[in-house]
C-alpha cells in the first residue's frame, strides 16, 4: 500500500519569506510527527498529533513555526519569516495508534533557504 | 540532561565482517529504545523496539539487544546492501510520544 507521502521532495526559497510542507500520512494512522534532520545531526523532534489535536508541540523551535492537521489526516508544518538556519530536511511519520512505536516515515521535504 | 549517544560515528567493514554498533542513553526513565535504518535521501525505517534489559530481537543479519544504560547492534556477516545509517532512538516516560534520536552510526560494508 501507499507510505507516507511528503510535498515538494525539495524546497528552495529566500530568507523572510514564508514556506509550507505537506504531509499525507498512511491511510488510517492516527499518530503523525514532524522531524528536523540537519546535516550531521539526528533527528530533532518538532511535535505529535494524536487525530486534529497536538499534545505535544514542546520540539517547535520558535513562534514562526506552526503546525495543523485536518480530518485525522493530511498535515501542514508552516514556516514564516524563514532564517537561513531552517535550512535542513524536514520528516513526516505516522503510525497507526499511540502507543504503537513503529513509526513509518515520508521521505521528507529538504529545504533551503537563502 | 536526557542524552543519546551513538558510536562510532562511521564504520567501514569487508563483507563477511561482524561488528557492533553502540547506542548509549541517559534517561530518567525509558520506555521504549528504538533502532532505525536510513539510506540516502530517504526517510528512516523502522527495524526494532526494545522495552526492558536483557531483551534481544533479530531479523535476518541484525540483532539488538538492551541494557540498563545501552544497546547493541550486532551485524553478522554484513552484505554491501546493509551499508547505511543506523539511528537509534528512545522515548521516555513522562515525555509523551517525544522521541530523543541519537546521531547515528554510518556503515560502509566493502564488497
Amino acid at each position: 500500500g501507499a507510505g507516507v507521502s511528503q510535498s515538494p521532495s525539495n524546497k528552495v526559497t529566500e530568507k523572510g519569506k514564508d514556506v509550507e510542507l505537506r504531509c499525507d500520512p498512511i491511510s488510517g494512522h492516527t499518530a503523525l510527527y514532524w522531524y528536523r534532520q540537519s546535516l550531521g545531526q539526528g533527528l530533532e523532534f518538532l511535535i505529535y498529533f494524536q487525530g486534529n489535536s497536538a499534545p505535544d508541540k514542546s520540539g517547535l523551535p520558535s513562534d514562526r513555526f506552526s503546525a495543523e492537521r485536518t480530518g485525522g489526516s493530511v498535515s501542514t508544518l508552516t514556516i514564516q519569516r524563514t532564517q537561513q538556519e531552517d535550512s535542513a530536511v524536514y520528516l513526516c511519520a505516522s503510525s497507526l495508534v499511540e502507543g504503537a512505536f513503529e513509526q513509518f516515515f515520508g521521505p521528507g521535504t529538504r529545504l533551503t533557504v537563502l | 540532561e536526557d542524552q543519546v549517544t551513538q558510536s562510532p560515528e562511521a564504520l567501514r567493514l569487508q563483507e563477511g565482517e561482524s561488528s557492533s554498533l553502540n547506542c548509549s542513553y541517559t534517561v530518567s526513565g525509558l520506555r521504549g529504545l528504538f533502532w532505525y535504518r536510513q539510506d540516502p535521501g530517504k526517510g528512516p525505517e523502522f527495524l526494532f523496539t526494545l522495552y526492558s534489559a536483557g531483551e534481544e530481537k533479530e531479523k535476518e543479519r541484525l540483532k539488538a539487544t538492551l541494557t540498563k544504560k545501552e544497546s547493541f547492534l550486532h551485524i553478522t556477516a554484513p552484505k554491501p546492501e546493509d551499508s547505511a545509517t543506523y539511528l537509534c532512538a528512545v522515548l521516555r516516560d513522562n515525555y509523551g510520544q517525544n522521541f530523543v534520536f541519537g546521531p547515528g552510526t554510518r556503515l560502509s560494508v566493502l564488497p
